[in-house]
């Protein structure tokens, strides 16, 4: 069966810090990955998305990057941090076959102060 | 633009009443829908879908309908139980459109009662 492991689960970083999140997947190959965020009150926002190693698209212009180095691997940074970045960051993957279900990390919970 | 949009952000039901939720789509490309379940600190989870080309699908105490004149579905949990209190999220995609990237709405809190 197929897992998603987020970590760390709760970060707390000053402004201007960088950030690194990392997502990965075990028990699928060439999964569709994506990076959501819930702000405090609001949806769920689509942040980045990948349908393969070193394929990144980018949905809200903003401060923050994404990178696939490996098939099963989808990492969130930043290079500074700013206040409005706190949130609920999820990871979540989708089999590149045809299934419309993404299924979800645990999350991770991000204050920036 | 909220293309998917949940109107009610909480709603409270007693325990073993049936729970209604709704949700509404302005993209006429939707094709396919989704709902998910969340509590608090976690992930997401999937609990049901339906493609445009149903009016209905049901899975154990979960039935989704939907209605593509109106564009407009509902999730309905019969009986409800203090459990299935949780943020509850309605989603919608495109399928083809090569990501298969998911449109969400705000949620909508369910709160069963006792």
């Amino acid at each position: 069966s197929q897992t998603i492991h987020q970590w760390p689960a709760t970060l707390v970083q000053p402004v201007g810090s960088p950030l690194s999140l990392e997502c990965t997947v075990e028990g699928t190959s060439n999964p569709n990955l994506y990076w959501y965020r819930q702000a405090a009150g609001r949806g769920l926002q689509l942040l980045f998305y990948s349908v393969g190693i070193g394929q990144i698209s980018s949905e809200v212009p903003q401060n923050l990057s994404a990178s696939r180095p490996q098939d099963r691997q989808f990492i969130l940074s930043s290079k500074k941090l700013l206040l409005s970045d706190s949130g609920f960051y999820l990871c979540a993957w989708r089999l590149d076959r045809g299934w419309n279900e993404q299924f979800f990390g645990p999350g991770t919970r991000l204050t920036v102060l | 633009d909220q293309q998917v949009k949940q109107n009610s952000p909480s709603l409270s039901v007693q325990e073993g009443r049936i729970s209604i939720l709704n949700c509404d789509y302005t993209n006429s490309m939707f094709d396919y829908f989704l709902w998910y379940k969340k509590y608090p600190a976690e992930g997401p989870t999937f609990l049901i879908s339906i493609s445009s080309i149903k009016d209905k699908n049901e899975d154990g105490r979960f039935t989704v309908f939907l209605n593509k004149s109106a564009k407009h579905l509902s999730l309905h949990i019969v009986p409800s139980q203090p459990g299935d209190s949780a943020v509850y999220f309605c989603a919608a995609t495109r399928s083809g459109a090569g990501s298969y990237q998911l449109t969400f709405g705000k949620g909508t809190k369910l709160s069963v009662i006792p």
